[in-house]
């Protein structure tokens, strides 16, 4: 069955400083959503990506959907303390009929 | 704008014991997912419903777990019996459609003993 697959599981980053956090899917996906959980919230939706190669951006945050649809990031610039939480990635395979498989997430912690 | 609501928010309860857990998704959303989430295994689909019919209960652990979703604007997941293992946090999430970004609610925090 479908995985998806994100790395790294934890990052510990230096207020101010940039990361990014991948996910792999092991099917071609007909699109990819990433959601952010604060500690002790629920995951928030934070943006869809469709097209091959398409590149999103939210402020500090930068989102790429590979050529491939199999794998996808997310880049945050100067990182912030409200930046602290897990990223999920969900992946949509091509024949899930709307099944979307939830990446185990990268849990951030930022320093000030 | 409501949100996805659920109830109870916090549930202790013995063991074999029946546990229900509800939910209220966005008015007008068409797709409705249960979920479970642990540090373990983190966060699995259950089960979800477009336009109130169920469409993939795969992810439903094994027989003790079912979910309704008897008209538009409620469903419910229930356990019976119920097992220590089944403590986790459980969130429901809506969508305009099964192709849409889902809305999440607070989560039901359930500690079997």
């Amino acid at each position: 069955g479908q995985q998806v697959m994100q790395i790294p599981q934890y990052q510990h980053v230096q207020e101010g400083e940039d990361f990014t956090t991948y996910c792999n899917s092991s099917t071609t996906l007909s699109n990819i959503q990433w959601y952010k959980q604060r500690p002790g919230g629920h995951p928030v939706f934070l943006i869809q990506l469709v097209k091959s190669g398409e590149v999103k951006k939210q402020k500090r945050l930068t989102f790429q959907f590979g050529e491939a649809k199999k794998n996808s990031s997310l880049h945050i610039t100067a990182t912030q303390t409200t930046d602290v939480g897990t990223y999920f990635c969900a992946g949509q395979a091509t024949d899930s009929w709307g099944k979307f498989q939830f990446g185990a997430g990268t849990q951030v912690v930022v320093t000030p | 704008d409501a949100g996805v609501i659920q109830s109870p928010r916090h549930e202790v309860t013995e063991m074999g014991q029946e546990v229900t857990l509800r939910c209220k998704p966005i008015s007008g959303h068409n797709s409705l997912f249960w979920y479970r989430q642990t540090m373990m295994r983190g966060l699995e689909l259950l089960i979800y419903f477009n336009n109130n019919v169920p469409i993939d209960d795969s992810g439903m652990p094994e027989d003790r777990f079912s979910a309704k979703m008897p008209n538009a604007s409620f469903s419910t997941l229930k356990i019976q019996p119920s097992e220590p293992r089944d403590s986790a946090v459980y969130f429901c999430a809506s969508s305009l459609s099964q192709f849409q970004p889902q809305h999440f609610g607070d989560g039901t925090r359930l500690s079997i003993l």
